[in-house]
């Protein structure tokens, strides 16, 4: 089946520790996003790319890194700068087509998300 | 900057209520809304609403576009328990990305 995967999904971090979060897509998507959700708040944009090896900060990127070695797959990278990373994350995906210099997109499919604990 | 805005930001009702839930969006380079409904974890897609006026249906859910007005509702008509989630509205540019509203929490009661 396609769809996108997220792991694990619950994950505890000591504080000072960089922790890597898992995402993964077989629907042959060119964009991938990752979202942060905190309690009672709607979702707010890491980081997202467009494309393999290219990526862009998104509103709080900060203690935050990422790459994009393959199509299917966008790793996020907490780091111990991230000064408050106890949250729920969301990764997800859409088509992104390009047309010259504009680029629309099509809906985005989440994973199931991993929520990240710090003791 | 841009942003989207929703409301009420928390509905409570008894089932067989109907509802409507409001979004409003200053998306610079505006190409679509799109709603999403999230339960206990990822959101799962509900509508995308790229022309004004045109109402898109699925079972007791509907939702409208209103490019002048720069807005979007969600109705449920009949609610169920079944229906108790979070709503999220985002609103997609051109430039790929996604800005979400917060969401309006609607608990349906038996």
């Amino acid at each position: 089946d396609g769809g996108i995967t997220q792991s694990p999904k619950y994950l505890f971090r000591k504080e000072g520790q960089n922790v890597t979060l898992s995402c993964e897509q077989n629907l042959n998507h060119d964009a991938m996003y990752w979202y942060r959700q905190d309690p009672g708040q709607g979702l707010r944009l890491i980081y997202y790319s467009q494309i393999v090896n290219d990526f862009q900060k998104g509103d709080i990127a900060e203690g935050y890194s990422v790459s994009r070695e393959k199509k299917e797959s966008f790793p996020l990278t907490v780091t111990s700068a991230q000064k408050n990373p106890t949250a729920f994350y969301l990764c997800a995906s859409s088509i992104g087509s390009t047309s010259g210099a504009r680029i629309s997109t099509d809906t985005q499919y989440f994973g199931p998300g991993t929520r990240l604990t710090v003791l | 900057e841009d942003k989207v805005v929703q409301s009420p930001l928390s509905l409570v009702v008894h089932e067989g209520d109907t509802v409507t839930l409001n979004c409003s969006y200053e998306v610079t380079n505006f190409r679509s809304l799109l709603w999403y409904k999230q339960e206990k974890k990822a959101p799962t897609f509900l509508f995308m609403l790229t022309s004004s006026g045109i109402e898109k249906k699925s079972g007791r859910l509907s939702s409208i576009l209103d490019k002048k007005e720069l807005s979007s509702i969600l109705n449920i008509t009949a609610t169920q328990t079944g229906d108790s989630a979070i709503y999220l509205c985002a609103g997609n540019n051109y430039g790929q990305n996604f800005v979400f509203g917060p969401g309006t929490r609607l608990s349906v009661l038996p």
